[in-house]
C-alpha cells in the first residue's frame, strides 16, 4: 500500500527565508506525486506534480520540489517565502494509470510566516 | 483554468436527516470524480470514485449505504450522506478528473456540521 509522510506538522518562517518542506513516500513504482496547498476552509490548489522526466520540478507561486528516489523523498523549496504563503501544504502520491486520481495524502504541514 | 464547484460550501443538519452535496465540473467534462473526507486537523481520506454512468467504487472502510454517490453526467456527481449523525461532520472535497487531459482538478470543499 502506498503511503505518505510529512514529517513536519508545523514550521515557521520568516517573510523572505528559505523554505523547505519534507515529503517521504512509500511506493511499489514509480510514482506520481503531488504538492498541494489549502488555505483555511478553502479546497486544495494543485503547486506542482511529478510524473516523470527531470527530478527538479517547477511549479506555481515561485516553488519547486526535487524528486529523490533513493531518498524516497520529494521535498517542497521555495527561496524566498511571502506573507501570502501561509497556508497548510499537502504531498500526496498516486498510482497513474487508471488509479490515477485515487490519491494518498501525508498527514500535512502548517506554514506560518513572520513578518 | 478548469473550475470545481461544490455546493453547498457549508451545511448545518440537524441528526437524522440527508444532506446532499454536488460536485460540478463547470468548464470541463469529468468521467471520473472522487470524493475525499478530511477530519479536522487531519489529512484527506479517499472514500470513493465515482464514475459516469456506473456505480462508485468505495475505499474500504466506507458505507455505501449511508454515503451515496451518483454521477449522473459529465460534469456533476453528488455525494448524499444519509441519516447523518454528529460523527459524519467533516470537510468534504471532491476532485475531478478533465476527460481529455486527465489533470485532477478540486472543489472548494463543503463543510458539514450535524447537530
Amino acid at each position: 500500500a502506498q503511503s505518505v509522510t510529512q514529517p513536519d506538522i508545523h514550521i515557521t518562517v520568516s517573510e523572505g527565508a528559505s523554505l523547505e518542506l519534507r515529503c517521504n513516500y512509500s511506493y511499489g513504482a514509480t510514482p506520481y506525486l503531488f504538492w498541494y496547498v489549502q488555505s483555511p476552509g478553502q479546497g486544495l490548489q494543485l503547486l506542482l506534480k511529478y510524473f516523470s522526466g527531470d527530478t527538479l520540478v517547477q511549479g506555481i507561486k515561485g516553488f519547486e520540489a526535487e524528486f529523490k528516489r533513493s531518498q524516497s523523498s520529494f521535498n517542497l523549496r521555495k527561496p524566498s517565502v511571502h506573507w501570502s504563503d501561509a497556508a497548510e501544504y499537502f504531498c500526496a502520491v498516486g498510482a497513474g494509470g487508471t488509479s490515477y486520481g485515487k490519491l494518498t495524502f501525508g498527514q500535512g504541514t502548517i506554514l506560518t510566516v513572520h513578518p | 483554468g478548469a473550475v470545481v464547484s461544490q455546493h453547498p460550501s457549508r451545511v448545518i443538519c440537524k441528526s437524522g436527516t440527508s444532506v446532499k452535496i454536488e460536485c460540478r465540473s463547470l468548464d470541463f467534462q469529468a468521467t471520473t470524480m472522487f470524493w475525499y473526507r478530511q477530519f479536522p486537523k487531519k489529512s484527506l481520506m479517499l472514500m470513493a470514485t465515482s464514475n459516469e454512468g456506473s456505480k462508485a467504487t468505495y475505499e474500504q472502510g466506507v458505507e455505501k449505504d449511508k454515503f451515496l454517490i451518483n454521477h449522473a453526467s459529465l460534469t456533476l456527481s453528488t455525494l448524499t450522506v444519509t441519516s447523518a449523525h454528529p460523527e459524519d461532520s467533516s470537510f468534504y472535497i471532491c476532485s475531478a478528473g478533465h476527460l481529455n487531459t486527465g489533470e485532477l482538478f478540486f472543489g472548494e470543499g463543503s463543510r458539514l456540521t450535524v447537530l
